[in-house]
């Protein structure tokens, strides 16, 4: 079965800093997608990057950039000139290629503190 | 705004009783995906369903059910409550189209079993 380890529970960056969250999988397809959710105070799960792992090149969007290594099974999260409105939990999820059915199978999460 | 609706945004109940949450997707995604997210297990998958057919099934209790209606809302229904299923029930919807795979979450509902 596919997991997903984000070995972090807690980050903590300065203001217009530039922070990295771990995530590593485990899967024996070649083919899935990886994401990354933010969820804050308010609780709602809020897409922030994904990345279809045949794609070698990393995913962009904005401030937020991912270093995908598929062979080492790594899909970091880089948070760059980060903002207090950044402050949240962070969770990694995987999904498999299946088509129309393909749940997420979600990391426990990391916990980012920005401070001032 | 994912445009993922659900109802009610908070749930106080006993014990033994039995709720019903419901999930309006995005207009045109025709996939729903129920996760419950606890102190405990994370965030969990519980079924999916696609154009008001079952697709697929997680962790979900013999005490949990849903549905997807003909207009592709979704109702998750949670009977013989007990204080360990408190939590946050998310729904999530995607169009489930080509490489279209996002999943578009709701705000979620919150239960609370006393």
């Amino acid at each position: 079965a596919q997991t997903v380890t984000q070995s972090q529970p807690e980050m903590s960056v300065q203001e217009a800093e530039t922070v990295t969250l771990s995530c590593t999988y485990d899967t024996s397809e070649s083919d899935y997608y990886l994401f990354w959710y933010k969820q804050p105070p308010s609780r709602q799960m809020i897409l922030v990057i994904r990345q279809e792992a045949y794609k070698q090149q990393n995913a962009t969007e904005n401030r937020f950039s991912v270093n995908f290594q598929k062979a080492a099974k790594s899909f970091s999260l880089k948070i760059s000139d980060s903002q207090l409105g950044d402050a949240a939990m962070y969770f990694c999820a995987y999904r498999d290629d299946g088509g129309s059915q393909g749940n997420l199978i979600f990391g426990k999460g990391t916990k980012l503190s920005v401070k001032p | 705004d994912s445009g993922v609706t659900q109802t009610p945004k908070h749930l106080i109940t006993a014990t033994g009783q039995r709720v019903t949450l419901r999930c309006s997707p995005r207009s045109g995604d025709l996939s729903v995906y129920w996760y419950q997210q606890s102190l405990d297990q994370g965030l969990q998958f519980l079924i999916q369903y696609y154009n008001g057919e079952e697709r697929a099934k997680g962790n979900i209790l013999e005490r949990f059910s849903a549905q997807q209606f003909p207009d592709l809302h979704s109702e998750l229904n949670l009977s013989s409550l007990e204080l360990g299923d408190s939590a946050l029930y998310f729904c999530a919807s995607s169009p489930e189209v080509g490489t279209v795979t996002e999943q578009y979450f709701g705000p979620g509902t919150r239960l609370t079993v006393t």
